[in-house]
């Protein structure tokens, strides 16, 4: 079936640093590939989507690209801050979502 | 618009007793997915419901089951608690089931078997 691995955390930067969090997917096609965010104390957030190969999602200064080559949708930002501090989900999509195991992140003043 | 609403927020049960869980989604959406998120774990997909249809499933045991009303909110059942059902359930709504389709997740419901 289909599975999503993401990097463990918790990952610890400080302020204005750079964020790379590592995903890779393995599906049978093409999924559409979503990143979630879960800041303390509230529900699951769309953060960015891509539904293709090459296509890049952005939002609140985070990207990520569809590499089909490598099967991967890494997510940077190039300065982080402190409210950033979350916990991030990579996820897959054919007809349900499909999550990693989430990444803490907290970012340090 | 108040997106997706679940009730009740927390639920302590007894091993062996049967739950509800209800959602109510946001509005203009007609697809219901629930999931089961453990303690530090990803979400994990138990079921989907279209037209007051389960269409789509996880891997999870029959004592799971669930229901679409015609307004599109949803129940979801748990009978014969165990222990290892503890956990946030949480509830999506989309408008259809397309993979490129945006889900809006509720709070949850914590539901902890003693």
């Amino acid at each position: 079936g289909d599975s999503v691995t993401q990097m463990e955390g918790p990952v610890t930067l400080s302020e204005e640093a750079f964020l790379t969090i590592n995903c890779t997917y393995t599906a049978t096609g093409y999924p559409s590939l979503f990143w979630y965010v879960q800041y303390p104390g509230e529900g699951l957030q769309l953060l960015l989507k891509a539904t293709k190969a090459d296509d890049k999602g952005s939002n609140k200064g985070f990207e990520a690209t569809y590499r089909k080559e490598t099967t991967s949708f890494h997510l940077e930002k190039g300065s982080v801050q402190v409210s950033d501090s979350a916990v991030y989900f990579c996820a897959g999509c054919r007809r349900a979502l499909t999550f990693g195991s989430g990444t803490r992140l907290q970012v340090q003043p | 618009d108040a997106g997706v609403t679940q009730s009740p927020t927390h639920l302590i049960k007894t091993r062996g007793q049967q739950v509800t869980l209800r959602c109510s989604p946001k509005s203009g959406h007609d697809t219901v997915s629930w999931y089961q998120q453990a303690l530090g774990q990803g979400p994990q997909f138990i079921f989907q419901y279209y037209e007051e249809e389960e269409r789509q499933r996880g891997n999870f045991p029959d004592r799971f089951s669930g229901h679409q009303f015609p307004n599109y909110s949803s129940e979801l059942n748990v009978n014969a608690l165990l222990l290892g059902d503890s956990a946030l359930y949480l509830c999506a709504s989309s408008q259809g089931a397309h993979q490129n389709t945006e889900a809006f997740f509720g709070q949850g419901t914590r539901l902890t078997v003693v």
